[in-house]
């Protein structure tokens, strides 16, 4: 089992739509969770991070977090065609000197107009 | 622009070369990381550096090494190509102390013949 599990899609959905991204992982000792966007042909930049459970809202983007379940979401609302990309959650433990992170295989996401 | 700078941005050598793949980080930070995405198997953390010092190894095969000069820009050296080495070769820096401080280069693509 890999220690960190996203469904590849790809995602199709029309302009506007509310968008919901998940990830799932094996190992708890991850204490920060990430969400990065990839465009094609470019380097992942970061979205949104959560330390530890809990919820997080930046504009039209919420990450959660259960880890209980050991469940991360990412949630995108009135999507727009600029938010078609490739989405990776990405996931550290925490402490130490090696930030290593250990990501998600990514999920295609196409917003159509 | 992300301010890490990787060159070259294409390379295409054939089985059995070795290249050398060379990263600029973002002015004042002290971390490297190496990153290689394929398709089958996601984005994989191969090693970091810190301040010239190697911190931290992940799945990084024997033919595969690293350096961190006293500038700070790092070279990932790559012997013995096989056609599964092919894919994209990220470098990432980050401000030490965060795993969510990381900005990505844009990236090598290496493709082995």
């Amino acid at each position: 089992q890999k220690e960190v599990e996203q469904d590849p899609g790809p995602l199709s959905v029309p302009e506007g739509a509310i968008v919901s991204l998940n990830c799932t992982y094996s190992n708890s000792a991850f204490q920060y969770f990430m969400w990065y966007r990839q465009y094609s042909r470019k380097g992942p930049e970061l979205l949104m991070y959560t330390y530890s459970s809990g919820n997080k809202e930046d504009g039209r983007f919420t990450a959660q977090v259960d880890k209980s379940s050991k469940y991360i979401s990412l949630f995108i609302r009135d999507s727009q065609p600029s938010d078609s990309a490739t989405y990776l959650c990405a996931m550290s433990m925490s402490g130490g000197s090696n930030y290593k992170l250990t990501f998600g295989k990514g999920t295609l996401l196409t917003v159509n107009p | 622009d992300s301010g890490v700078t990787q060159t070259p941005k294409h390379l295409i050598t054939a089985t059995g070369q070795r290249v050398t793949l060379r990263c600029s980080p973002r002015s004042g930070d002290l971390s490297v990381y190496w990153y290689q995405q394929s398709l089958d198997q996601g984005l994989q953390f191969l090693i970091q550096y810190y301040n010239g010092e190697e911190r931290a190894k992940g799945n990084i095969l024997e033919r595969f090494s690293a350096q961190q000069f006293p500038d700070l820009h790092s070279e990932l050296n790559l012997s013995s190509l096989e056609l599964g080495d092919s894919a994209l070769y990220f470098c990432a820096s980050s401000v030490d102390g965060v795993p969510y401080g990381y900005t990505f280069g844009s990236g090598t693509r290496l493709t082995v013949v």
